[in-house]
């Protein structure tokens, strides 16, 4: 399997600032068809998690602009620009490449210094 | 709206089965894939299996096949997972998701469903 590693594994920021979370993946994530199935997902405090982003860059539909996705191969980066209160909970990112089976990363908790 | 409402908490024993359900509504419920995923503190959140209402056909992770089982009856739009001989480690919340097109993701997910493993 597709192992997901992210870091760091928490991190705190202030409001209005900005962060960045790694994720890297054990194999390429760049499918035959060309594609990168690379996601993150926001779960909130008592929460279900939630869809950010998609193939690597893709915001999903009512996702703020103030959330944006990169990379490629086997780096990607989710960047959070002037955080607000309702940004903190734990992010993960997941990967189906390897479909049907999918796998997450084990999770950054972003706090409020 | 597209929401997917999950049956209630469960405390279960050891050796036992429990089917868990996911009640989706505000689309066709066979347009789009579901999937069921495991969270525990210790294993972060693992992905279990994923079935289409269409046609039944199921894909499962490894880990899994023998522990879960996939089904739906598109007349009442619903999806089940049934668990057998659990134990302890069984113990997490489970939620349903549905992909819009696998797999790009996981674009809505129900409330989760705690099951509690104990004698």
């Amino acid at each position: 399997d597709v192992v997901m590693t992210q870091t760091p594994v928490s991190l705190s920021v202030s409001l209005g600032g900005q962060v960045s979370i790694s994720c890297r993946s054990s194999q390429s994530l760049v499918h035959n068809n060309g594609n990168t199935y690379l996601s993150w997902y926001l779960q909130k405090p008592g929460q279900s998690p939630q869809l950010l982003i998609y193939k690597v860059s893709n915001r999903f539909s009512g996702i703020s602009d103030r959330f944006s996705g990169s990379g490629s191969g086997t780096d990607f980066t989710l960047k959070i620009s002037r955080v607000e209160p309702d940004d903190l909970g734990v992010y993960y990112c997941g990967q189906g490449t390897q479909y049907p089976m999918y796998t997450f990363g084990a999770g950054t908790k972003l706090e409020l210094k | 709206q597209v929401q997917l409402q999950q049956s209630g908490a469960e405390l279960v024993k050891p050796g036992t089965s429990v089917k868990l359900s996911c009640k989706a509504s505000g689309y066709t419920f066979t347009s789009n894939h579901m999937n069921w995923i495991k969270q525990t503190t210790g294993q972060g959140l693992e992905w279990i299996g994923i079935i289409n209402p269409g046609s039944g056909g199921t894909s499962y992770n490894v880990k899994f096949k023998g522990k879960a089982t996939l089904t739906v009856d598109k007349s009442s739009s619903t999806a089940f997972m049934q668990l057998s001989s659990l134990t302890p480690e069984d113990s997490a919340v489970y939620y349903c998701a549905r992909s819009d097109n696998y797999p790009e993701g996981f674009a809505y997910w129900g409330q989760g469903t705690l099951v509690t493993v104990s004698s």
